[in-house]
């Protein structure tokens, strides 16, 4: 069964200072890994995505995540916090024989001024 | 961008009582899910519909039904409202393979059964 964990309930940024929000995964075949952001009472928004290539992705509002076959891992980061960037990010794993996509419990990323 | 909106932001009902949330998307998308989401689990998928008419269950389907008559609309149904219910549902529609493609989401129900 595939599997996906975000091992920190909470991080806690300086505004101005670089983030991370960690994810890891399990899955047999190739992976497809999404991160999702949830703000207060809204549903989730579409961040980013790896499917295949280069393993640096991009995606929306200056965020982006590495791809590490080795480890594991897909790390959402980005250079300069925002207060604005304070939300519920989630991590998420496709394939592996799986219908539809798997999702961690979820990551507080709070951004103080 | 994938328009999915759900009929309810905030519902209060009864246990025992039937429930309907609704959940319509704008864009064709021939894959449909509906999730709950508890503080601390994450999201959870109740069922998935990859056309009208065509359901399977997700990994905690039990006390649930759903129904897709029209391919635009996704319908999740409670037969009988338990407390354990309660919870935010979130509604979520894919086109093409669903584990490579992003989930467009509504906004969300929160559902308390009192």
């Amino acid at each position: 069964a595939q599997s996906v964990a975000q091992p920190e309930d909470q991080v806690n940024v300086a505004e101005g200072n670089p983030l991370t929000v960690k994810c890891t995964y399990s899955v047999s075949g190739n992976p497809y890994l999404f991160w999702y952001v949830q703000y207060p009472n809204r549903g989730l928004q579409f961040l980013l995505k790896y499917i295949t290539g280069d393993n640096l992705v991009k995606g929306s509002y200056g965020f982006e995540a590495e791809f590490n076959k080795s480890q594991t891992s897909f790390h959402l980061k980005k250079p300069s916090a925002l207060v604005s960037d304070s939300a519920l990010y989630f991590c998420a794993l496709g394939g592996g024989g799986a219908d539809g996509l798997t999702f961690g419990k979820g990551t507080h990323l709070i951004i103080q001024p | 961008d994938v328009k999915v909106t759900q009929s309810s932001r905030y519902l209060v009902k009864r246990t025992g009582e039937k429930v309907f949330l609704e959940c319509v998307q704008d864009m064709d998308h021939e894959n449909m899910f509906w999730y709950r989401q508890d503080p601390g689990l994450g999201l959870r998928l109740i069922y998935f519909s990859y056309d009208v008419k065509m359901k399977e269950k997700g990994d905690i389907p039990e006390g649930y039904s759903v129904s897709r008559e029209k391919k635009e609309r996704f319908s999740l149904i409670l037969e009988s409202a338990s407390t354990n219910q309660t919870s935010m549902y979130l509604c979520a529609a894919t086109r093409g393979t669903p584990h490579y493609n992003e989930q467009f989401f509504g906004p969300g129900t929160r559902l308390t059964v009192l």
